[in-house]
């Protein structure tokens, strides 16, 4: 079944602790992007990938580290920097379209992050 | 005015009836709007694109209107499980790249 893995399911942290938050995919598309979920919020942009070897800032991406070292795969690292990383990370891919956002984006089921 | 904006419910509708909302967008110059839904705690699923001409799947119907800039879901005879949150989706547009999300909008579909 093709479709978008995200490990681990639940993730915790001590603070001053790098983490990396795992997303592969096996649609083929060329697209990639990392959206963080706060309560009651909705999905703000952190990073974005639309081709291997090339990766573009959201919204949100100071303490915020990915790279795309192959089409498969976008890893996000939640650096120390991020002064409240507590949220749900979801990772999603596309197609790739003449802009990022024309094509709809098919989502993992995501990670929560919590700091001890 | 908010880029994307939502009424957040929650909507308590009874089984069997006819629900809409609607979600107000603030950029003309956006082309793409999707519908998703998203299960507590859950990754959100895309439940339709919405094309300029209106569509529709099953028991959603999806309209644009361009003219006052916000795009519409109507649920007929809905059940249990439409119980969720609804989350419209309309690309940031002129030039720039992403989507933007609306916090959403509950459902609850009551027996």
């Amino acid at each position: 079944d093709g479709g978008i893995t995200q490990s681990p399911k639940y993730l915790f942290r001590k603070e001053g602790q790098n983490v990396t938050l795992s997303c592969e995919q096996n649609l083929n598309h060329d697209a990639m992007y990392w959206y963080r979920q706060d309560p009651g919020q909705g999905l703000r942009l952190i990073y974005y990938s639309q081709i291997v070897n090339d990766f573009q800032k959201g919204d949100i991406a100071e303490g915020y580290s990915v790279s795309r070292e192959k089409k498969e795969s976008f890893p996000l690292t939640v650096t120390s920097a991020q002064k409240n990383p507590t949220a749900f990370y979801l990772c999603a891919s596309s197609i790739q379209g003449a802009r990022v956002g024309n094509q709809p984006q098919h989502f993992g089921d995501g990670t929560r992050l919590s700091i001890l | 005015r908010k880029e994307v904006e939502q009424d957040p419910g929650p909507f308590n509708v009874p089984e069997g009836a006819t629900v809409a909302f609607n979600c107000t967008y603030s950029n003309s110059a956006s082309q793409s709007f999707f519908w998703y839904r998203q299960d507590c705690r859950k990754e959100p699923k895309l439940l339709m694109s919405v094309y300029s001409s209106g569509n529709e799947d099953g028991r959603f119907t999806a309209q644009l209107n361009r003219a006052s800039q916000y795009i519409s879901l109507l649920i007929r005879d809905s059940k249990l499980s439409d119980s969720a949150t609804y989350l419209c989706v309309v690309n940031k547009g002129g030039g720039a790249d992403g989507l933007t999300f609306g916090k959403g909008t509950h459902l609850i579909i009551q027996p």
